[in-house]
């Protein structure tokens, strides 16, 4: 059973469109964030989730939309894609205690063209 | 917000060799842990060991071990007797109790292991 699960794994879609990525974790965490990976493989937060309540927003273009349904699922909204948002972005989740790990999924590469 | 710095961008050790990556941080908070990820290349973020702060003893895992200096705001891996799996990008990680929880990242350093 998969922990942290995001689709789609690949996703390659024209400039200007809106897409979406899912994600949905298994673990009870309550806890859940969206990262993005550059061309240069670095890791920035984006969003962070808490039973469905945002708490972190980091300066992220407002084209960018996270919606927490329930507190297992954290799906990203992408509104009228631009070349530069392509990336590989990972969903992950954890308990929001001292020491507890991040669960990662196996991100998506976003493609703009 | 906490930075978190790894020096070399690449490194190379032979099969059966030792190697250190390098991690330093910059906090002042007391309480927090430290972590170091691995991602292959399949992009899977793999949880390599922690180390909680309070802790004054290394973390051991097998044949990943930490050298952690709470002082120097240092964490260093080493990964002994390295395997060809071993290749990978490995991202070292602060986690902080305060702020929202968050994880910060280090920029990765890429690990090639030589046959």
């Amino acid at each position: 059973d998969t922990a942290v699960s995001q689709t789609p794994k690949y996703l390659v879609t024209q400039m200007g469109n809106d897409k979406s990525i899912k994600c949905e974790q298994n673990l009870g965490h309550d806890t859940m964030y969206w990262y993005k990976q550059d061309s240069k493989k670095f890791l920035k937060i984006m969003f962070s989730y808490n039973n469905k309540e945002l708490i972190i927003n980091e300066t992220v273009p407002n084209r960018f939309s996270p919606k927490s349904p329930d507190k297992a699922h954290l799906n990203l909204h992408i509104n009228s894609l631009e070349l530069g948002d392509s990336a590989v972005y990972f969903c992950a989740s954890s308990l929001p205690v001292r020491g507890a790990e991040a669960f990662f999924g196996q991100g998506t590469r976003l493609t703009v063209v | 917000a906490q930075t978190v710095t790894q020096s070399q961008p690449e490194m190379s050790v032979q099969e059966a060799e030792t190697v250190t990556l390098s991690c330093t941080y910059d906090t002042s908070e007391s309480d927090y842990y430290l972590f170091w990820y691995k991602q292959p290349p399949s992009r899977q973020m793999i949880l390599v060991i922690r180390q909680e702060a309070y802790k004054q003893q290394n973390a051991t895992e097998n044949r990943f071990s930490v050298n952690f200096q709470k002082a120097a705001k240092s964490f260093s891996l080493k990964i002994s007797d390295s395997q060809l799996g071993d290749a990978a990008m490995y991202f070292c990680a602060y986690r902080s109790r305060y702020t929202g929880n968050q994880f910060y990242f280090g920029t990765g350093t890429s690990l090639t292991v030589i046959p």
